[in-house]
């Protein structure tokens, strides 16, 4: 079983370039997230959405866009990287709030 | 801001003893709770998860809930050296949003 997938799994960018994160699930769900996950800061959510054709920000959207795609993709968009932006990014999914199931991790790092 | 605390340890067992996490949340609407474990440079896995005040069993591992004290606490039983990991607490609210604390970091040691 896929689950999330999430893709790439590792990236570097130069500061100001531009790249976009790709995730997709197979279960169905409506829910969907991207979070951040830095040391010490823990993992905190930068948009999500609740189900197919809305979109909503969290804790943390400054410098990023999202597009939901469709009911299993969910993409985050950096438009101008800064190395604040460096992190690993978590892409998850969920139904109706229930449990909430992870990608495994894009690492991103802006120099 | 909903905040889920947690402490951040580093918390040390020795093998076959019980480790005790906790974790403290904020907001008393909170409806559902969660505990994750994430292995280093791994994305978090679900461990289980409770809703009802009291205690929830899966095999070596209790969930406990008090919603009056907002305090919810994951118990694990034999402590082998494969659940050195980080366990994170997340709360789901109302609105289907889901917080996380910033993890306790557990060694077991053999």
């Amino acid at each position: 079983n896929a689950g999330v997938t999430q893709t790439p799994k590792f990236q570097v960018l130069k500061t100001g370039q531009s790249m976009t994160l790709q995730c997709a699930q197979d279960m169905n769900h409506n829910s969907m997230y991207w979070y951040r996950q830095d040391p010490g800061m823990g993992l905190r959510l930068i948009y999500y959405s609740a189900s197919e054709g809305t979109t909503d920000k969290g804790e943390v959207p400054n410098g990023y866009n999202v597009s939901r795609l469709n009911k299993r993709e969910f993409s985050l968009r950096l438009e101008s990287a800064a190395p604040s932006q460096t992190s690993v990014y978590f892409c998850a999914s969920s139904m109706a709030g229930n449990t909430i199931y992870f990608g495994e991790g894009s690492w991103l790092t802006v120099v | 801001q909903k905040e889920v605390e947690q402490n951040s340890g580093p918390l040390s067992v020795p093998e076959g003893a019980i480790a005790s996490l906790n974790c403290t949340y904020s907001d008393r609407g909170s409806q559902s709770f969660f505990w994750y474990r994430q292995y280093s440079g791994k994305s978090p896995e679900l461990i289980m998860f409770i809703y009802s005040n009291g205690d929830k069993e899966d095999g070596r591992f209790t969930a406990q809930l008090n919603k009056a004290s907002q305090y919810v606490s994951l118990l694990i039983r034999d402590s082998q050296p494969s659940d050195s990991a980080t366990y994170l607490c997340a709360v789901k609210d109302t609105g289907n949003q889901f917080y996380f604390g910033t993890g306790t970091s557990l060694t077991v040691i053999p």
